[in-house]
């Protein structure tokens, strides 16, 4: 069974960079044939994707956060991590990483996520 | 960015209704539509994909339906652990846009 977890600081002050990280269980990042995300959704709002990543290291990011977000992975640690820079309160959300799984050439759902964390963006 | 636009807002209903929620995307995203419920405080659960196949171990009273720009999630007899908030979400073209969510209450 697939598990993910996110980790990081749940404050972060404005102007400063939101760093998070995923850890993934039960699969490893590096066999392939999944699209690792980032997705939000700010406090009783609806839900905001963020960005993927692959395990080769290719990326794609929502257009909406592109100038302020970057994701990486580290395969060894079987993790993937977002940073988000520039931070304001707008920022503040429940985070969540999540395994994207291609069902056929175009069309992909989200079936295992994390928890989710809370990061609140406050001086 | 495609929008997809749920309606209703929020449903109250009570054990044993039948249900149905709709999801409207703003061009054709042919079959490309997925439904996840959300529960207080956890994450989205994956429920149908491709508009009308249902996720291994979802039970089979939720059903979808439709393809181009209108869909339909049907729950057919409710039970009290369906009550949560469903989000319809597109994966025709990137980025993957959601549904403002359909919250559904016990009447």
């Amino acid at each position: 069974q697939v598990q993910l977890q996110e980790s990081g600081p749940g404050l972060v002050k404005p102007s400063q960079t939101l760093s998070l990280t995923c850890t993934v269980s039960g699969g490893s990042i590096s066999s392939g044939g999944y699209y690792w995300s980032w997705i939000r959704q700010h406090p009783g709002k609806g839900l905001e994707w963020i960005g993927y990543i692959y395990y080769s290291g290719s990326t794609y990011y929502n257009p909406s956060l592109k100038s302020r977000v970057t994701i990486s992975v580290d395969t060894s640690k079987n993790q993937f991590s977002l940073k988000l820079s520039s931070v304001t309160a707008a920022d503040t959300a429940v985070y969540y990483c999540a395994r994207g799984d291609y069902y056929d050439s175009s069309g992909y759902f989200f079936d295992y996520w994390g928890q989710g964390t809370l990061v609140t963006v406050s001086s | 960015d495609i929008q997809m636009t749920q309606s209703p807002s929020s449903l109250s209903a009570s054990v044993g209704d039948r249900v149905t929620i709709t999801c409207r995307a703003s061009q054709s995203i042919s079959s490309y539509l997925n439904w996840y419920q959300q529960k207080p405080g956890k994450a989205p659960k994956l429920l149908i994909y491709a508009a009308s196949s249902l996720q291994s171990g979802v039970p089979s009273r939720f059903s979808g339906s439709g393809s181009g720009t209108d869909f339909t999630l049907t729950i057919s007899s409710l039970q009290p652990e369906d009550f949560a908030t469903y989000y319809c979400q597109q994966s025709y073209s990137t980025p993957p846009t959601f549904g403002q969510g359909t919250r559904l209450e016990i009447k």
